[in-house]
């Protein structure tokens, strides 16, 4: 079946920069991947997601790189602002079930 | 997305006791999806239902936990029998008919004293 493995468990950057995060999926026909936002306390949220016949996809500050050749796929955050401190996950998807990666504690330090 | 309901949205029960969580679904969607978060910890999936059928509860304890998702009203996530270790955040999803993307419910925090 599906494995998602997500990477860093935890990241800190300073506000204004840039973070980056990282998921490799195992299954191949895996062709949808959501990001999801949780903050303490909250639901997760989709801030983005991406098929697998696009290799990237933006908005605004927010962007997802899919490579499909090796299976992995990589949310970028730039100009980190306070409000993007929550942890995110990633998640592989090819019929209807949600492969979830194990999340990422992202800290903007101001 | 504030149109998955949930409720209660905390709980609180005594050890061997019932716990009923529900679940309406965004309006127009009729795949269900329960989901079980321990502090600091990822989603882990529970159970994927339709209206009036299970699809996949692969990943539901096979004692104590029951869930539906009946015709007409709310899905149900059951937990006869509570032990301490339940206690956990249980967050439903749903989507619509060839829809991937699932929209979360605000979550039941369920305490078991």
């Amino acid at each position: 079946g599906e494995n998602v493995e997500q990477h860093p468990s935890t990241l800190s950057v300073q506000e204004g920069d840039s973070a980056v995060i990282k998921c490799t999926y195992s299954d191949s026909a895996s062709n949808y991947f959501p990001w999801y936002k949780q903050e303490l306390g909250k639901r997760p949220q989709l801030i983005i997601d991406i098929r697998s016949n696009v290799g990237e996809k933006k908005d605004q500050r927010i962007a997802v790189t899919l490579n499909k050749t090796a299976k992995h796929f990589s949310l970028h955050i730039t100009e980190t602002q306070p409000e993007d401190s929550a942890v995110y996950f990633c998640a592989a998807s090819r019929d209807y079930q949600l492969i979830w990666g194990a999340g990422t504690k992202l800290i903007i330090k101001p | 997305n504030a149109g998955v309901m949930q409720n209660p949205r905390h709980l609180v029960r005594r050890r061997g006791q019932e716990a009923r969580l529900r679940c309406s679904p965004m309006k127009g969607h009729s795949h269900v999806y329960w989901y079980r978060q321990l502090p600091e910890e990822g989603l882990k999936f529970m159970v994927y239902l339709q209206k009036e059928n299970i699809i996949d509860e692969s990943g539901m304890p096979k004692e104590r936990f029951s869930a539906e998702f009946p015709k007409e009203g709310p899905s149900i996530l059951r937990i006869q029998q509570v032990v301490r270790g339940d206690s956990a955040a249980y967050f439903c999803a749903s989507t619509g008919q060839g829809i991937e993307t699932q929209y979360f419910g605000p979550g039941t925090r369920l305490l078991v004293l």
